[in-house]
């Protein structure tokens, strides 16, 4: 079963800094089924990006995937007020039983 | 517009059934798939299962087989998730999500229907 691990936990930084969020699987994943959602507080998760690298319609184009194999990553170039919040990497199982699987979350929040 | 709206709040005791409600509109209901992925408190998010409305099939993460049943009603355009033998550690938000066929990730999300496993 494929473990993805995410990278900080929680990652404090100030409005207008680069973030660097990461995604690690436990195994070579495809990054077609790669994912990523970010959640506010009280909210569901709102879809950012599929295919390891394909922007959800309406994001802003500051938010970019990259990443192959087992290692995957999130970047927000220049954050805004309303970035801060937690980020969810999700991977497909494609072949193996475990269907759908997420990554524990960063939690991204304001310095 | 896409919409997926899901039944209220619910308390439940140890060992009872709780069975949460997802509507969907503003598409093709039959064209999605929906899932089920809960959230415990202050925790990441969990995949319960899959269920295609066009024909009603199901799968089932396999730490929920045999504990949740996944149902749909074409004719309201609603799926609906039944977990039983309720524990604590069911305590969680249960949102309901859309994935358009075969493209593995989640475009809509329903707001979320807090359960709460209390004695």
């Amino acid at each position: 079963e494929i473990v993805l691990t995410q990278s900080p936990g929680t990652l404090s930084l100030s409005p207008g800094e680069r973030a660097t969020l990461s995604c690690r699987a436990s195994q070579s994943v495809s990054s077609s089924y790669l994912v990523w959602y970010q959640q506010k507080p009280g909210q569901a998760p709102r879809l950012l990006i599929y295919g390891a690298f394909t922007r959800a319609t309406g994001i802003p184009d500051r938010f970019s995937g990259s990443g192959s194999g087992t290692d995957f990553t999130l970047t927000i170039s220049r954050l805004e007020p309303e970035d801060f919040a937690v980020y969810h990497c999700q991977q497909y199982e494609h072949y193996g039983n475990s269907g759908y699987i997420f990554g524990q979350g960063t939690k991204l929040e304001i310095k | 517009q896409v919409q997926v709206v899901q039944s209220g709040a619910e308390v439940k005791k140890p060992g009872a059934s709780v069975k949460v409600s997802c509507k969907a509109s503003g598409y093709i209901f039959s064209d999605y798939y929906i899932h089920w992925v809960r959230q415990a408190p202050g925790q990441g998010l969990e995949w319960m299962g899959i269920i295609r409305p066009s024909g009603g099939n199901t799968q089932y993460s396999q730490k929920f087989q045999g504990r949740v049943t996944m149902t749909r009603d074409t004719s309201t355009s609603t799926v609906y998730m039944e977990l039983s033998s309720l524990t604590s550690e069911d305590t969680a938000i249960y949102f309901c999500a859309r994935e358009a066929r075969e493209t593995y990730y989640f475009d809509y999300w329903g707001q979320g229907t807090l359960v709460t496993v209390s004695s």
